[in-house]
């Protein structure tokens, strides 16, 4: 399975809103709903953000919000904050019961 | 809370055996419905799914296709965790190694072990 598309990097400045792309193909993202983005801190572990395209676990700020379009999903963050400067990955089920990731986006808030 | 706990060496020698353990509390490795996961990150390749297992009235495994040939996820029930085993290491395999779960109809990945940073080296 091939690993989802990603902007390797995006930048903003506080207050803004960011787009992250991801993109894969018609037999991960384009066939199913369940795209999920990961934010991840340096030395930390990945944190779940958004799960099923466009839900947000409890705790999870709705500054965050996800969306889906054919074979790409994105992930808007609104009100950009200091701490919102970290690395997002988004991640899809894939057909024959596997999952793929994508290559990961840096985050920068100016 | 679901807590999964990871434990195995930092280091291993090309061509051996990568043997890494998560144990899991506030959950069981053999609920229904639930899967438990191995991944890998490297600046090289990003985050990489390595396979899960899972308990349907029996035992399951799914595993990427990059590493099907050279690994190995068991659940060990009488202790309530989950091993990864990947045979014939490279220096490629270097990695930052996490256990995490997902469940049915639920394809994302809610827990994650703290990491463990494993180096391929002579």
């Amino acid at each position: 399975q091939s690993a989802l598309t990603q902007p390797a990097s995006v930048s903003g400045s506080p207050g803004q809103s960011i787009t992250i792309s991801c993109t894969g193909i018609s037999s991960d993202i384009g066939a199913y709903n369940y795209v999920s983005w990961y934010q991840q801190h340096p030395g930390k572990a990945p944190k779940l953000m958004i799960y099923d395209v466009s839900n947000r676990p409890s705790g999870v700020s709705n500054r965050f919000s996800g969306s889906k379009s054919g074979n790409t999903a994105s992930l808007t963050i609104s009100g950009l904050q200091a701490e919102d400067e970290a690395d997002y990955y988004c991640s899809s089920y894939s057909s024959t019961n596997t999952r793929v990731f994508g290559g990961g986006t840096n985050l920068t808030v100016l | 809370q679901v807590q999964l706990q990871q434990s195995g060496p930092g280091l291993v020698k090309p061509s051996q055996t990568l043997s890494l353990t998560c144990a899991i509390s506030g959950d069981s490795v053999s609920r229904n419905s639930a899967a438990w996961n191995w991944i890998r990150q490297s600046p090289s390749r990003g985050l990489e799914w390595l396979g899960r297992t899972y308990y349907r009235s029996k035992w399951y495994n799914d595993y990427a296709v990059s590493v099907k040939s050279r690994v190995t996820i068991n659940p060990d029930t009488s202790k309530n965790q989950f091993s990864l085993q990947l045979n014939s290491v490279t220096p490629e395999d270097t990695a930052m190694y996490y256990c995490a779960r997902d469940q049915d109809y639920a394809y994302f990945f809610d827990y994650w072990g703290q990491g463990t940073l494993v180096t391929v080296s002579s």
